[in-house]
């Protein structure tokens, strides 16, 4: 299995309140992503980094922001939480050929 | 713009049966494809995946897909299903010139397979 862990794995929080889900590698790979699963949506790019301090914008990452500052950390903040992303968040590392993923972080936002 | 279709949100089929789950998908160019898996409370693992060469792809688990270019699929199929088989399956397509923050999944179907 690829070296990706995901913290924190489960988190409930309140709407209004700052979060921030770690994805951690030790691939020493250069892309990193994170994904949102919802339902009937299959899984929807967020932002991902192609290099420290290199980032870019996916799909779905209206309300989200990340940083990069060592090669095997990417973070995905929720500077203020809304029930809209309550979802279950994934991180992933990969470029020219299949992605590998972590084991998800499951956030509610209440 | 990329896209891929599962028709089927769900697929019921007895142990012992061969199964197929559906994909297409539409891309600019030339596509890779990619099955993955998921059971419950894991993240996804990759079953298999065409680049280019044979249209009858092997992978994981005793799974295969087909390509077809013509119809623009990517089925997957076993051809005895297994209880353990049971989870959620997702197809994926990315053009071959790019990288990876062009994959697109589909929806997902969801494999029960019955005793």
């Amino acid at each position: 299995d690829a070296g990706i862990t995901q913290s924190p794995r489960h988190k409930v929080t309140e709407t209004g309140t700052p979060v921030t889900l770690r994805c951690h590698q030790t691939e020493n790979h250069r892309y990193m992503y994170w994904y949102r699963q919802d339902p009937g949506h299959g899984l929807r790019l967020i932002h991902y980094s192609y290099g420290v301090k290199d980032t870019d914008k996916g799909e779905v990452s209206d309300g989200y922001s990340v940083s990069r500052s060592k090669t095997e950390d990417f973070l995905l903040t929720l500077e203020s939480a809304t029930s809209s992303q309550t979802s279950v968040y994934f991180c992933a590392i990969g470029s020219t050929g299949e992605l590998f993923f972590g084991e998800g972080s499951r956030l509610t936002v209440l | 713009a990329q896209s891929v279709a599962q028709p089927e949100d769900q697929v019921n089929v007895a142990e012992g049966n061969p199964l197929t789950v559906k994909c297409t998908y539409s891309v600019s160019g030339n596509p890779y494809l990619f099955w993955y898996v998921q059971y419950p409370n894991r993240g996804l693992q990759f079953l298999l995946k065409y680049i280019t060469g044979d249209n009858l792809v092997k992978g994981s688990y005793g799974f295969e897909a087909e390509f077809n270019k013509s119809q623009t699929s990517f089925h997957l199929k076993k051809p005895s299903a297994l209880v353990s088989d049971s989870a959620l399956y997702f197809c994926a397509v990315r053009d071959i010139e790019s990288y990876g923050q062009n994959f697109v999944f589909g929806p997902g179907t969801r494999l029960s397979v019955l005793p």
